[in-house]
């Protein structure tokens, strides 16, 4: 069982409220990943890191900012969310570039 | 960039079927990984496939990883309704471009 969580699993908020996504690992993994995903769609990489003070923007563009500045956390921010930024978010986490991603249960947002 | 598409985007299959998706890179990989994820889930590392030509089996499910490293497959034998799910490959990028991109996805529904 991957050691990875996230908090809260679902949120409804309304817009313009600025709100942090918590994604924990206790594998003691160096890279973290976050990915935004609408229901039964693909994968988009939002942001990465490969170890503390280290993040980087990923493929496709977000308003969301991340922090690493403990290995095992990894919290997204949305400084004023909208009803566009409604999606999954996943976390992931991984010991190596080229190894298995170990993903989370994911946070279901909701803007209203 | 690197892009890794997917076919079929769909599948709707009778249980007992075959069943097979597809993984196509932009771009030559150093490896290839394949993930499920469960309607309602996150995904679930399956393979991963290093070596030009490789081919790897788990029970009913047979993963290869094509002579040019740019493309794989996904072939389940026998389809079950525990089968159901979106089937994702996730490509590493050689040389410079150290990221893994995931593919579309195919969503495979078994109609018991």
């Amino acid at each position: 069982e991957a050691d990875i969580y996230q908090t809260p699993r679902y949120l409804v908020i309304g817009t313009g409220k600025k709100i942090t996504l918590e994604c924990s690992q206790t594998m003691g993994h160096d890279k973290m990943y976050w990915y935004q995903q609408d229901p039964g769609m693909e994968l988009h990489l939002i942001h990465y890191s490969y170890g503390v003070n280290s993040t980087e923007k990923g493929d496709l563009s977000s308003e969301s900012t991340v922090s690493r500045i403990r290995t095992e956390h990894f919290p997204l921010t949305l400084e004023s969310a909208r009803p566009s930024h409604t999606s999954q978010y996943l976390c992931a986490s991984s010991e190596y570039i080229e190894t298995e991603a170990f993903f989370g249960q994911g946070t279901r947002l909701t803007v209203v | 960039g690197q892009q890794v598409m997917q076919i079929p985007q769909y599948q709707h299959v009778q249980e007992g079927e075959d069943f097979t998706t597809y993984c196509n890179s932009s771009t030559t990989l150093s490896n290839i990984q394949w993930y499920k994820q469960r309607p309602g889930g996150h995904p679930v590392f399956l393979i991963q496939l290093v070596k030009s030509g490789e081919v790897k089996k788990q029970k009913r499910l047979t993963f290869q990883f094509g002579e040019a490293k740019k493309n794989s497959s996904l072939h389940i034998t026998a389809t079950q309704t525990t089968d159901v799910g979106t089937y994702f490959c996730g490509g590493l990028g050689s040389g410079g471009y150290q990221k893994v991109t995931f593919g579309t996805g195919t969503k495979l529904q078994v109609i018991p």
